[in-house]
């Protein structure tokens, strides 16, 4: 069974500091892995989607790695700003479940001005 | 060219009643996800559709619980006789190609269930 776990569960950083969010899950038998971003009310917006046979992609100040035979993954954001503030979400997709995503519980970030 | 769209947004239920949460994939999917997030806790998959067929239902509760995508309309997940553990966020998401190691999904803004 796969399992997905974040850490830490809550981060409150000022403003302009860099930070690394962790994922880690337990079966590296996956198809791909997907950050996601939720904010209060909302639904998620998917960030970045690193496939198995990648180690890292960008998007503006954000950088997500993927080290699939240790099962990690981290979200790296740069000069961070208030509205980063969210909740940010790590998923899986198993290469034996057929589209459905396992999803970690969560960062909650604070980015304080 | 509209997201995933979900209604209502919150819906108010008294024990016994049910629930009918509705979701309208973005244009060209045909694909659908339902996913509950219960307070503090993570989002769990509960079904995944295509139209006209259930796919993956391994993540809904056996009874009460029911989904259908028809071959016209909105995909909609139904709760019968709702009890106060079924409050929490349900999320429904969309894609285009589940076969595609690049897929991804793209959710709607969710339905907040509170039962009384």
């Amino acid at each position: 069974k796969q399992e997905v776990t974040q850490i830490p569960a809550a981060l409150s950083v000022p403003e302009g500091e860099n930070l690394v969010l962790n994922c880690s899950f337990t079966d590296s038998a996956i198809y791909n892995l997907q950050w996601f971003r939720q904010d209060p009310g909302k639904g998620l917006t998917s960030l970045l989607l690193i496939q198995s046979s990648q180690r890292e992609q960008t998007s503006g100040r954000l950088n997500a790695s993927l080290d699939k035979s240790s099962g990690r993954s981290t979200l790296y954001i740069a000069a961070s700003q208030p509205g980063d503030s969210a909740t940010y979400l790590c998923a899986v997709r198993r290469m034996t479940s057929g589209s459905r995503l396992t999803f970690g519980e969560g960062t909650q970030l604070t980015v304080n001005p | 060219n509209a997201g995933v769209m979900q209604n209502p947004r919150h819906l108010v239920r008294r024990r016994g009643q049910e629930a009918r949460l509705r979701c309208s994939p973005m244009k060209g999917h045909s694909h659908v996800y339902w996913y509950r997030q219960l307070p503090e806790e993570g989002l769990k998959f509960m079904v995944y559709l295509q139209k006209e067929n259930i796919i993956d239902e391994s993540g809904m509760p056996k009874e009460r619980f029911s989904a259908e995508f028809p071959k016209e309309g909105p995909s909609i997940l139904r709760i019968q006789q709702v009890v106060r553990g079924d409050s929490a966020a349900y999320f429904c998401a969309s894609s285009h190609a589940p076969d595609s190691t690049n897929e991804k999904l793209f959710f709607g803004s969710g339905t907040q269930l509170s039962v009384l």
